[in-house]
């Protein structure tokens, strides 16, 4: 099986601007979570999808936005970007039902805002 | 609430050593706890994982946690270490085995050949 895959896997923007990432998983899985990685806050849950609808919300802004597709793609946008939204984006898929605790994690999307 | 403490942002072993990465947890729930690894430029990887089964973890390449509730900890071992054991490694854990993950800060493995 192909793994998790998220484009693109480097993005620079500019402040103000806003910008769409987006995440396919695992054939199969239907659930979708996102994930930001700084070196100040570490690793910290965005969002998780499953079945086009969210289900966990991390303390994130309402700047941060996702949605999911029926074939379980997601895209994740962020708009009026802010310095400090510079940060790798890493996307994870789970299957549902047995084996459900386990998540497997995309490559990133590194994002640098000037 | 929960969280997760990684005692040692970095750790430095020689090669065939021993590797100990220390973790321990605050959860008011029993906790469903993981270890990750992640390499330079890459995403994370799963080592392994505790869901209230066996309290002896086994993973890949090597890697064995044990979960100890009565001192709140999940601590990562292998008994040699080899140079492409060199990494960050995450703790994390979940409640209820829901896919919102709570990652402590990491630790960084270094090995000295």
């Amino acid at each position: 099986k192909a793994g998790v895959t998220q484009t693109p896997r480097y993005l620079i923007k500019t402040r103000g601007q806003q910008v769409t990432l987006s995440c396919s998983p695992i054939s199969g899985h239907r659930s979708v979570s996102w994930y930001q990685q700084t070196p100040g806050q570490g690793l910290q849950f965005l969002f998780e999808y499953f079945s086009e609808t969210q289900r966990n919300k991390g303390n994130f802004p309402g700047r941060f936005s996702g949605r999911q597709f029926s074939n379980s793609r997601s895209e994740m946008n962020v708009s009026t970007l802010e310095l400090g939204d510079s940060a790798l984006y890493l996307c994870a898929s789970s299957a549902w039902g047995a084996g459900a605790y386990e998540q497997y994690f995309g490559p990133g999307t590194r994002l640098t805002v000037t | 609430a929960q969280s997760v403490t990684q005692l040692g942002s970095h750790v430095s072993v020689s090669e065939g050593a021993l590797v100990l990465l220390r973790c321990n947890y605050s959860s008011s729930v029993p906790p469903y706890l993981f270890w990750y690894v992640q390499y330079p430029n890459q995403g994370l990887q799963l080592l392994l994982k505790y869901t209230s089964a066996a309290t002896l973890v086994k993973g890949i390449n090597g890697f064995e946690a044990e979960f100890k509730k009565s001192e709140t900890s999940f601590h990562l071992t292998k008994p040699s270490a080899h140079m492409s054991d060199a990494a960050e490694y995450f703790c994390a854990v979940s409640l209820t085995g829901a896919n919102n993950l709570f990652f402590g800060t990491g630790t960084r493995l270094t090995v000295i050949p």
